[in-house]
C-alpha cells in the first residue's frame, strides 16, 4: 500500500498570504495525484487531478505540482473561504490512499 | 454534470444489517469506478472499496475486506455498500465517490451505530 503524507499537520496563515501544502508519497504515483478542499460538515471537494490540472471552477489561485513521490499545493493569496482542511489521494495503484490532511487555519 | 445523491442518515444498533445508496447521474454509469469512503468523527479519509459497474470487478482495502459488501445495480445507475452486522466502531460519515479525472463526491451518509 503506497502511504501518502501530509506535512506540515497545520498551517497558520493570514489572508492574502500565500500557502504552500506538501505531499509525499512512499513510491512513485507519476503524476496520478488528485488534492481536495473539506470544511466542516461538507463533503471533500476535488480543486486538482492529474497532479497540477485545475478542477472545473476552481479558482486560479490554486496549483498543483509535482510528479513522483513529492508534491505541492500551492494557494497564492489565501482568501476567507480557503481555511479548510486538505487531502492529497493517489489513484495509481490499489488501494488508492489519502494523506491525513492537513489543516490551514487563520493566523 | 456529473450527480451522487446519497440515501439519508440511519441510526442503528450493534449486531444490526444496513445497506446504504449512492444513485448516479450525469455520465454513463458503467463506464466509471466508483466506492465508497470512510470518515470516522474528526479523522481523515480512508477508501473502503470500488466497483466498476460495468463488469462488477470489486476491489477491498484490506482493512474493510470482509467487513462490508460492495455492490451496483446497473438498471437503475446505483451502488450500494452493506453491512451483516453493525458495530459501534462503524459509526462514521459514508462517501461515494466516483472516479474520473479526480473524484466527484456524494453528499455523504452519516451512519450511527449505538445500543
Amino acid at each position: 500500500e503506497i502511504v501518502m503524507t501530509q506535512s506540515p499537520a497545520t498551517l497558520s496563515v493570514s489572508p492574502g498570504e500565500r500557502a504552500t501544502l506538501s505531499c509525499r508519497a512512499s513510491q512513485s504515483v507519476s503524476s496520478n495525484l488528485a488534492w481536495y478542499q473539506q470544511k466542516p460538515g461538507q463533503a471533500p471537494r476535488l480543486l486538482i487531478y492529474g497532479a497540477s490540472t485545475r478542477a472545473t471552477g476552481i479558482p486560479a489561485r490554486f496549483s498543483g505540482s509535482g510528479s513522483g513521490t513529492e508534491f505541492t499545493l500551492t494557494i497564492s493569496s489565501l482568501q476567507s473561504e480557503d481555511f479548510a482542511v486538505y487531502y492529497c489521494q493517489q489513484y495509481i495503484n490499489w488501494p488508492w490512499t489519502f494523506g491525513q490532511g492537513t489543516k490551514v487555519e487563520i493566523k | 454534470e456529473v450527480q451522487l445523491v446519497q440515501s439519508g442518515a440511519e441510526v442503528k444498533k450493534p449486531g444490526e444489517s444496513l445497506k446504504i445508496s449512492c444513485k448516479a447521474s450525469g455520465y454513463n454509469f458503467i463506464s466509471y469506478w466508483i466506492g465508497w469512503v470512510r470518515q470516522m468523527p474528526g479523522r481523515g479519509l480512508e477508501w473502503m472499496g470500488i466497483i466498476y459497474p460495468g463488469d462488477s470487478n470489486t476491489k477491498y482495502s484490506p482493512s474493510f475486506q470482509g467487513q462490508v459488501t460492495i455492490s451496483a445495480d446497473k438498471s437503475i445507475s446505483t451502488a450500494y455498500l452493506q453491512w451483516s452486522s453493525l458495530k459501534a466502531s462503524d459509526t462514521a460519515m459514508y462517501y461515494c465517490a466516483r472516479h474520473g479525472g479526480g473524484l466527484s463526491w456524494g453528499q455523504g451518509t452519516l451512519v450511527t451505530v449505538s445500543s
